[in-house]
């Protein structure tokens, strides 16, 4: 069966310092890749996706970055936070065919201060 | 992307039915209608995926008019820990991914 895997479960990061949030999927190949984040109280936005190895889209300009150097594997980064990177950030993966329902990881509960 | 409309929130008590309505009045014709499901710091959980008409699964049914610009989630004799928020959906299944986007979903309370 296919699961997904994030880390950190929960980190706290003075505004200013990098971050880097690493999302790893098992047991399928070519998925599609997701980022998402959740402010509090609110819905998610679609940070990034991708298709496969090395082809990253951007959804919504921001100091954010991700990038997949293996099939399975998505990575997010920052070289400097600020404080509205503040968010519930949550890694999905699909199957790269219909109907693409998305699984999701157990999420990095991001606090910048 | 198809702008989707639904209820900030409902409340029902254990055991009834629940019927959340999703408005979705310029979707495409090469759109699908999903819905997933929220609870507190975890990611959404998809429900269930249709087209047109009817779809049901073991967890709920998808009502969607000929016109398909709405769709209704039906969730059976719902109980307390049915109490989460959903989203509703709109998307092409095609392009490689579906590329959609949560809004702020439904949140559902379940009373017991």
């Amino acid at each position: 069966s296919q699961t997904i895997h994030q880390w950190p479960a929960t980190l706290v990061q003075p505004v200013g310092s990098p971050l880097s949030l690493e999302c790893t999927v098992e047991g399928t190949s070519n998925p599609n890749l997701y980022w998402y984040r959740q402010a509090a109280g609110r819905g998610l936005q679609l940070l990034f996706y991708s298709v496969g190895i090395g082809q990253i889209s951007s959804e919504v300009p921001q100091n954010l970055s991700a990038s997949r150097p293996q099939d399975r594997q998505f990575i997010l980064s920052s070289k400097k936070l600020l404080l509205s990177d503040s968010g519930f950030y949550l890694c999905a993966w699909s199957e790269a065919g219909p109907p693409y329902e998305q699984y999701f990881g157990p999420g990095t509960r991001l606090t910048v201060t | 992307l198809a702008k989707t409309t639904q209820p900030i929130s409902m409340d029902s008590y254990e055991g009834q039915e629940v019927n959340i309505t999703c408005s979705h009045n310029n979707i495409a014709t090469n759109d699908y209608i999903t819905w997933y499901q929220q609870f507190p710091s975890q990611g959404p959980r998809f429900i269930i995926q249709g087209y047109k008409t009817k779809v049901t699964n073991e967890v709920a049914s998808l009502f969607i008019p000929a016109d398909r610009k709405s769709s209704t989630l039906s969730l059976p004799r719902v109980s307390l820990s049915d109490t989460a928020v959903y989203y509703c959906l709109v998307g092409p299944n095609s392009g490689g991914y579906q590329k959609v986007t949560f809004g702020t979903g439904t949140k559902l309370q379940v009373i017991p």
